[in-house]
């Protein structure tokens, strides 16, 4: 079946900092990627995806690239803000599946 | 004219007792989910409704109960309320289709049973 690996947590960081979230995935075919973040007491928010090998998916200074030879799709920012102090999820979608399959989820906290 | 929204958003009983979380999103979805967050934050998917017709049923006490009246409603009914069904709850739609499929959440009820 399908499974994400997510690096696990809590990572914590100055402000500025370069951050990295490793995502791992197995899945038959060609799945969907995403980013979710969950904010404290919020619900998850879609951040960034990709649909394809080498595509890069980015959104508010995050970018992750769909990497099929490695089935990797980490989560990368130049420079972390408290703002940025949250939940992140890697999750899949494969076609058939008919759901999403979420990675264990990594809490980040950025310190100023 | 929030995109998914769930009702309570908190909720708090006493074991045994019966209650409803309900779901409504106005995205025009085919496809509608119920989630349960642990306290480590983990997400496991717990029923997904399409076109009002349940297509997955994960292994969930038959305490819980799922109803979809029509495509933009999908509730959730639970009996007999027990301490570990203390979680929040997230429900969430999607287009259901072959390649990108994001789903889109409501902020969540936090359910504490005591």
């Amino acid at each position: 079946g399908n499974s994400v690996t997510q690096m696990e947590g809590p990572v914590t960081l100055s402000e500025e900092a370069f951050l990295t979230i490793n995502c791992t995935y197995t899945a038959t075919g060609y799945p969907s990627l995403f980013w979710y973040v969950q904010y404290p007491g919020e619900g998850l928010q879609l951040l960034l995806k990709a649909t394809k090998a080498d595509d890069k998916g980015s959104n508010k200074g995050f970018e992750a690239t769909y990497r099929k030879e490695t089935t990797s799709f980490h989560l990368e920012k130049g420079s972390v803000q408290v703002s940025d102090s949250a939940v992140y999820f890697c999750a899949l979608n494969q076609g058939s599946a008919r759901q999403l399959t979420f990675g264990s989820g990594t809490q980040l906290t950025v310190l100023p | 004219d929030t995109a998914v929204s769930q009702t309570p958003k908190y909720l708090v009983t006493q074991m045994g007792n019966d209650k409803s979380i309900k779901c409504e999103q106005n995205l025009g979805h085919d496809t509608m989910y119920w989630y349960k967050q642990d306290s480590k934050k983990f997400l496991k998917i717990m029923f997904s409704y399409n076109n009002k017709e349940l297509i997955i049923n994960e292994t969930v006490p038959n305490r819980f109960s799922p109803k979809s009246p029509d495509k933009a409603h999908l509730n959730l009914h639970i009996n007999s309320l027990e301490l570990g069904d203390s979680a929040v709850y997230f429900c969430a739609s999607s287009r259901q289709g072959f390649g990108v499929t994001e789903a889109f959440f409501g902020q969540g009820t936090r359910l504490t049973v005591v």
